[in-house]
């Protein structure tokens, strides 16, 4: 099971800002670095935002990433029709030899 | 350009065996993790376990510790994961992907290979 929290949910507006919450403890979020990662519908998960706010080549500065004690956040700002996935946070956890552990995920709506 | 390719779509019996794998391109295969998440439908993902190509050394999740085998060829750049004997709950996508650094992200990842398990 998932143990970083995300709300099930976001939307807004073209245009709007959206910021996406991941709740962790000391273990993963709290002494490693967080990554987030875009599933666009019917499509494979994709690296959006890796080390808690650094974009990959061609990921467009609209999204970005912070990290504070045992929390992230994703935040897209001027949202575009085709920003409607779901967005996944991630972390490896120091617990049990290590191992990475997922977001329960975010599904952002564009209304 | 660094790419995964996942093996097609299988379609099982309970209790059948099952080997799907992940072709890469364009890197050093043996100098860089590759790692194995599933997804069942409408749900999240979740990251079954990871192996150093290099030296076939294998990390496993605890909640697939025994239930799948992760392997793989060097001599044709090629990851697997396999099955011993499928149930219906194993029916899901599984994605490869590649891990940059021990701990670090996982980019790019496979198209996915969709299991589907049913008698």
């Amino acid at each position: 099971q998932s143990v970083l929290t995300q709300p099930p949910s976001a939307s807004g507006t073209p245009g709007q800002r959206v910021t996406i919450s991941c709740s962790g403890s000391s273990s993963n979020i709290g002494s490693n670095t967080v990554n987030w990662y875009q599933q666009l519908p019917g499509t494979a998960p994709k690296l959006l935002i890796y080390n808690n706010n650094q974009r990959p080549s061609g990921v467009p500065d609209r999204f970005s990433g912070s990290k504070s004690g045992t929390s992230a956040s994703l935040a897209i700002s001027g949202l575009q029709s085709e920003d409607e996935a779901d967005y996944y946070c991630a972390a490896w956890d120091d617990s049990l030899n290590g191992l990475y552990v997922f977001g329960t995920g975010t599904k952002v709506t564009v209304l | 350009e660094v790419e995964l390719v996942q093996s097609g779509a299988e379609v099982k019996k309970p209790g059948e065996s099952l080997k799907i794998s992940c072709k890469a391109s364009g890197y050093s295969f043996i100098s860089y993790w590759i790692g194995w998440v599933r997804q069942m439908p409408g749900k999240g993902l979740e990251w079954m376990g990871i192996i150093y190509p290099g030296d076939s050394d294998t990390i496993y999740s605890p909640s697939f510790q025994g239930q799948v085998t992760i392997s793989a060829d060097k001599s044709i750049s090629t990851a697997y994961l396999q099955w011993r004997s499928l149930k219906a709950s194993d029916s899901a996508m599984y994605y490869c992907a590649r891990q940059n650094t021990r701990e670090g992200w996982f980019d790019p990842w496979g198209q996915g290979t969709l299991v589907t398990v049913s008698s």
